[in-house]
């Protein structure tokens, strides 16, 4: 079974900083694929960064990156540079490879606010 | 292009009640997923339409819910009767491909969020 944790329920960053958000997961599939997703006060979950398991290089998405750290078991999303628009929920997902790859399975979320 | 739709945003029932969700994927998107978040939980799958057809329900809680998604395009999902424990929001997706690539892309609605008092 997959497994994804979020340890941080929430935090605040300062305006125009950058921002860690930890995600670690476990599988034993060697095949996999993780994703972060944004949802706003809006409700509508955004996609923002995927990152394949033979990837070799750190996914990058304008503000955004990843750090992926295979050995580890761990997918932190970088948000460089916040803006008060980047106050949302985050989460992180991981979806295998095979019959169970129709499935994200979710983290519980960080809730992420920027102060002015 | 549009996104995928969800209607209605909120709904408010009484236990017992019946409610149905709806979801408009986005188009020609042939996968259709729910996925469903309960207070202080995780988000959990619930079941994956390929085209009209049920792929996957591994998800579903019991059978007082059912999904449909006829012809292929727009899903209904509707709760019968309705339990307190139901509460949550529920979220529908839809990608391309065949549903089950790792870097199959989800794109997710706003979701229902639902209130069984």
């Amino acid at each position: 079974a997959q497994k994804i944790t979020q340890t941080q329920p929430g935090m605040f960053v300062q305006e125009k900083e950058a921002v860690t958000l930890d995600c670690t997961y476990d599988t034993s599939d060697p095949s996999y694929g993780l994703f972060w997703y944004k949802q706003p006060s809006s409700g509508e979950m955004i996609f923002l960064i995927y990152q394949g398991s033979y990837d070799q290089q750190n996914a990058t998405e304008g503000r955004y990156s990843l750090n992926f750290q295979k050995a580890r078991k761990s997918a932190n999303l970088v948000i460089s540079a916040s803006q008060l628009g980047d106050s949302a929920m985050y989460f992180c997902a991981m979806r295998v490879a095979g019959a169970a790859g129709n499935k994200l399975t979710f983290g519980g979320g960080t809730r992420v606010l920027v102060k002015p | 292009e549009a996104g995928v739709t969800q209607f209605p945003s909120h709904s408010v029932i009484e236990k017992g009640q019946t409610v149905t969700l709806r979801c408009d994927p986005i188009s020609g998107h042939d996968n259709l997923y729910w996925y469903r978040r309960v207070m202080g939980k995780e988000i959990k799958f619930l079941l994956h339409f390929v085209k009209e057809s049920k792929q996957d329900e591994s998800g579903m809680p019991n059978n007082r819910f059912l999904a449909e998604r006829t012809g292929g395009t727009y899903s209904t999902l509707k709760v019968q009767p309705a339990e307190l424990e139901d509460s949550g929001v529920y979220f529908c997706a839809s990608s391309q491909g065949n549903g089950y690539r790792v870097n199959e892309k989800l794109f997710f609605g706003s979701g229902t969020q639902l209130s069984v008092l």
